[in-house]
């Protein structure tokens, strides 16, 4: 079984801080998503990253993927009460139709 | 067209009914997926079609029965169901599919559920 682990589990901080979000796993993945879920909704796709090593930023989100690709991260800066939600990485396990989610990062971002 | 349009977007039924969910999109995508996900909990994967075939059943009970009309429609058709099976029911497609495993074409889209309560 391919697991993606994410760490940490919840995370509630203010308005301004900083905060880091991890995704591990003991496999290698050629790539890996990031998505970001509201309550109700559907998860929306932030970010994919390919290739090791890589560094992709989008405002004030920066993703990272492992050299080795079996783990990633994801940094905000500043966080806001708009990055409040369900932080989900996700991978597609080699030759294989599958696309398994991590388990999650509950994110609270008060003002 | 980036929309994945699910309906209906709640729904309650009782332990003896028959029901269907039903999913569309027009991305031209060949990959399809049904997930379950479960308060504070991620997407749990249930099927997967490819080129609108069943490539893939994780180990669903058959009272779950999902079906691919066409490549632009999938759907979900519920049978006595148990309470335990009240969720979220997402659907997804990606433009992955048979022509290869591309790390560049599984983005998925995804629609916005279906609140499934079984009473």
């Amino acid at each position: 079984t391919q697991l993606l682990e994410q760490s940490p589990q919840f995370l509630s901080i203010q308005e301004g801080e900083n905060l880091t979000v991890y995704c591990n796993s003991s496999s290698v993945f050629s790539s890996l998503q990031w998505y970001r879920q509201e309550p109700g909704e559907g998860p929306v796709l932030l970010v994919t990253v390919v290739t090791g090593g890589e560094v992709k930023k989008l405002k004030r989100l920066t993703f990272q993927f492992g050299d080795a690709r079996k783990d990633s991260s994801l940094h905000i800066t500043a966080a806001q009460p708009g990055d409040t939600g369900l932080y989900l990485c996700a991978a597609p396990p080699y030759n294989t139709d599958k696309l398994i989610f991590g388990t999650g990062t509950r994110l609270q971002v008060f003002p | 067209d980036t929309e994945v349009t699910q309906t209906p977007k709640h729904l309650v039924m009782g332990m003896t009914n028959k029901k269907s969910l039903k999913c569309e999109q027009h991305m031209g995508h060949r990959a399809m997926y049904w997930y379950k996900q479960k308060a504070k909990k991620p997407p749990e994967l249930m099927f997967v079609y490819s080129y609108e075939k069943l490539s893939i059943n994780e180990s669903v009970p058959s009272r779950f029965s999902p079906e691919c009309p066409n490549s632009s429609l999938l759907n979900l058709h519920l049978h006595a169901l148990q309470p335990e099976d009240s969720a979220l029911y997402l659907c997804a497609s990606s433009q992955r599919g048979r022509t290869g495993f591309s790390s560049m074409n599984t983005e998925a889209f995804f629609g916005q559920g279906t609140r499934l309560t079984v009473v």
